[in-house]
């Protein structure tokens, strides 16, 4: 099965909305999906989770469309902090594996 | 949310020693862990499951013999990188599992900080 894909790099400037796209193409149908973050020598930080529809939370929302073949991550208003690698990894089956693509580098300029 | 601690966070060591590296989840169980390696400018790569009580399982391509795996307790996983060697010189990271139930059950993951392993 392939792996998510999304853009490999994404500039934004501080305060702007950003938005990335994650394809699903051979999403199962009970998988959720998830999208983390990375910031250098660090683990994945959980952001947002989501079936489908939109989901918000106090740092993100999460929108699904109904066939579910991708995802947009939607960050409000960046900050230079936000600045990291976000990834929207592929569930293998229900055995709980991640497989990660090769993530989104957003870089937040001042 | 849950906690996942590793330990150490960083390692040095000499070509041909065996390092371990430890993994916990300090607030809930974990009947399963799984263990990443990343390289720089890198994805994480899946390394193997770890499963409380039995063996682990290994991708494809990942020595079981030089990355041992013991998951000894539902809150402890530990990878020992067997006679490094420079090649093996990445960042580890653990995961644990916590099954959420609730209208749709589902398996949530929670991330150790990772452990840079450097071999000389």
């Amino acid at each position: 099965l392939a792996k998510t894909t999304q853009p490999i790099s994404m500039d934004s400037y501080e305060g702007q909305e950003v938005n990335i796209t994650c394809s699903h193409n051979n999403i199962a149908t009970n998988d959720y999906i998830t999208w983390y973050q990375q910031f250098p020598s660090q683990g994945p930080r959980f952001i947002i989770q989501g079936y489908k529809t939109k989901v918000t939370n106090e740092v993100a929302s999460l929108f699904i469309p109904a066939d579910r073949k991708s995802s947009t991550l939607s960050l409000p208003r960046v900050s230079l902090s936000d600045t990291a690698v976000y990834y929207c990894p592929r569930e293998e089956g229900n055995t709980g594996k991640l497989i990660f693509g090769q993530g989104t580098t957003l870089q937040v300029k001042p | 949310g849950a906690v996942v601690s590793q330990h150490p966070s960083w390692v040095i060591c000499k070509s041909g020693t065996s390092v371990k590296i430890e993994c916990r989840s300090l607030d809930f169980q974990a009947t399963t862990m799984f263990w990443y390696r990343q390289f720089p400018k890198q994805s994480l790569m899946l390394m193997a499951t770890s499963n409380e009580g039995s063996k682990a399982t290994y991708e494809q391509g990942v020595e079981k013999d030089k990355f041992l795996i013991n998951h000894a307790s539902l809150t402890l996983s530990t990878l020992t990188v067997t006679s490094a060697h420079p090649e093996d010189s990445s960042f580890y990271i653990c995961s644990a599992s916590l099954l959420q139930i609730g209208a749709s059950s589902y398996n949530e993951q929670f991330f150790g900080p990772g452990t840079r392993l450097t071999v000389l």
